[in-house]
């Protein structure tokens, strides 16, 4: 059966902490693993991964994949009180079906 | 803000009713698909719409189906309701295709009681 798994499942940090997030995937015709920011209910795209090894980055936040390890993480530098939110992992099956982790909660204090 | 819009944002119902969540999906994207949160889990995936079309379905049972109007925008339809399916209920639209991604709706918390 297909899964997605994060960790850790929470984390607290302070202002200006820098912050990996990590996601493991065992999904049939992998096609690509995709990053969600959740801060209240509509999950917020960040990346698309689709190639082993290639970092896509946008502002202080990046994310690699590693199709070696079924892997991906997501870093965040600097972190800020509005980085407070439920990160979600998702693989891809195919065209349709998206298979999610249960999410990484951070929570970064002031 | 996606272009993604769902109605109604909030619901009650009683168990043994019927339910009907709507969405408007993105400008130009012709795939709805819908998703199921419970509190503390990842979105789980009910099926997908394409074209006025099921173009794939989850692990949930056929009390729980859906419709893809000509102007893409979507129903999910719920009968039966029981306690469990108290959850968030997420629409993501997209463009047809093998790499592209998903904008999420705000969401209808669904209650049922």
């Amino acid at each position: 059966e297909d899964k997605v798994v994060q960790s850790p499942l929470s984390l607290v940090v302070h202002e200006g902490d820098t912050v990996t997030l990590n996601c493991s995937y065992e999904v049939t015709n992998f096609r690509s693993l995709l990053w969600y920011k959740q801060e209240k209910k509509a999950p917020t795209f960040l990346f698309m991964l689709t190639s082993s090894g290639i970092e896509k980055k946008s502002g202080r936040l990046s994310s690699i994949l590693d199709k070696k390890e079924l892997s991906s993480i997501l870093n965040i530098t600097a972190t800020q009180t509005g980085d407070s939110a439920i990160y979600l992992c998702a693989g891809t099956s195919g065209t349709y079906k998206y298979i999610f982790g249960t999410g990484t909660r951070l929570k970064v204090l002031a | 803000e996606t272009g993604v819009t769902q109605s109604p944002t909030h619901l009650i119902k009683t168990r043994g009713q019927q339910v009907t969540l709507r969405c408007s999906s993105q400008s130009g994207h012709n795939t709805v698909s819908w998703y199921q949160q419970a509190l503390g889990q990842g979105p789980q995936f009910i099926f997908q719409y394409y074209r006025e079309e099921e173009n794939g379905r989850g692990n949930f049972p056929p009390r729980f189906s859906g419709l893809q109007f000509p102007n893409y925008s979507s129903e999910l339809n719920v009968n039966a309701l029981e306690l469990d399916d108290s959850a968030l209920y997420l629409c993501a639209s997209s463009l047809e295709g093998q790499y592209t991604e998903a904008f999420f709706g705000q969401g209808t918390r669904l209650t049922v009681v």
